[in-house]
């Protein structure tokens, strides 16, 4: 059965900390990992990661996919307020029903001013 | 452009009793799947739809049905409904299938049913 875990369930950081999330995977017939926010109801896309050890960027987030050992890093660098939320991460697989998205329970991150 | 639009945004049901949920995908896409989050969980797939025409299913009981229209739209049934129903319901929508466009997902329904 395909598994995806997040670590750590949660965390609390103060204004201008670095977070780092971890996402492992065990699926079949991987394609690519993806990275959602959600902070109050809809997920909101981040990244979406397909091959091994290119960094992508965007802002002030980054992430990394590491094929070989299953895991990826989302990197959030001087955080603010607004990136309190749900990091959800999620994995395609080749040949999977449909979109079928496996996702982990999330990191819930709180940041305080 | 409007997102993905979700309705209701709020629904309260007794045990027993059906459920029909609605959503518009954004303009342009074509495919729809439908995710349940249990508070405090990962969204979980229960199926997708693209061209009208199921093509996935996740491990979700009979119960559960849904289906699409030819604007695009879609519906999620669900009858005899249970305590443990009781969820936000993610609509998404994308151009086709993950590996071309990721999902874009709606507001949800939070379903509470007593």
């Amino acid at each position: 059965e395909d598994k995806v875990v997040q670590s750590p369930l949660s965390l609390v950081v103060h204004e201008g900390d670095t977070v780092t999330l971890n996402c492992s995977y065990e699926v079949t017939n991987f394609r690519s990992l993806l990275w959602y926010k959600q902070e109050k109801k809809a997920p909101t896309f981040l990244f979406m990661l397909t091959s091994s050890g290119i960094e992508k960027k965007s802002g002030r987030l980054s992430s990394i996919l590491d094929k070989k050992e299953l895991f990826s890093i989302l990197n959030i660098t001087a955080t603010q307020t607004g990136d309190s939320a749900v990091y959800l991460c999620a994995v395609d697989r080749i040949k999977a029903a449909g979109n079928k998205l496996t996702f982990g329970g999330g990191t819930r991150v709180l940041v305080k001013p | 452009d409007a997102g993905v639009t979700q309705s209701p945004t709020h629904l309260i049901k007794t045990r027993g009793q059906h459920v029909t949920l609605r959503c518009s995908p954004i303009s342009g896409h074509k495919s729809v799947s439908w995710y349940q989050q249990v508070l405090g969980q990962g969204p979980q797939f229960i199926f997708q739809y693209y061209e009208k025409e199921e093509r996935g299913r996740g491990n979700f009981p009979d119960r559960f049905s849904a289906r699409q229209f030819p604007n695009y739209s879609s519906e999620l049934n669900v009858n005899a409904l249970l305590l443990g129903d009781s969820a936000l319901y993610l609509c998404a929508s994308s151009l086709g299938l993950v590996r071309d466009s990721p999902l874009h997902f709606g507001n949800g329904t939070r379903l509470t049913v007593t």
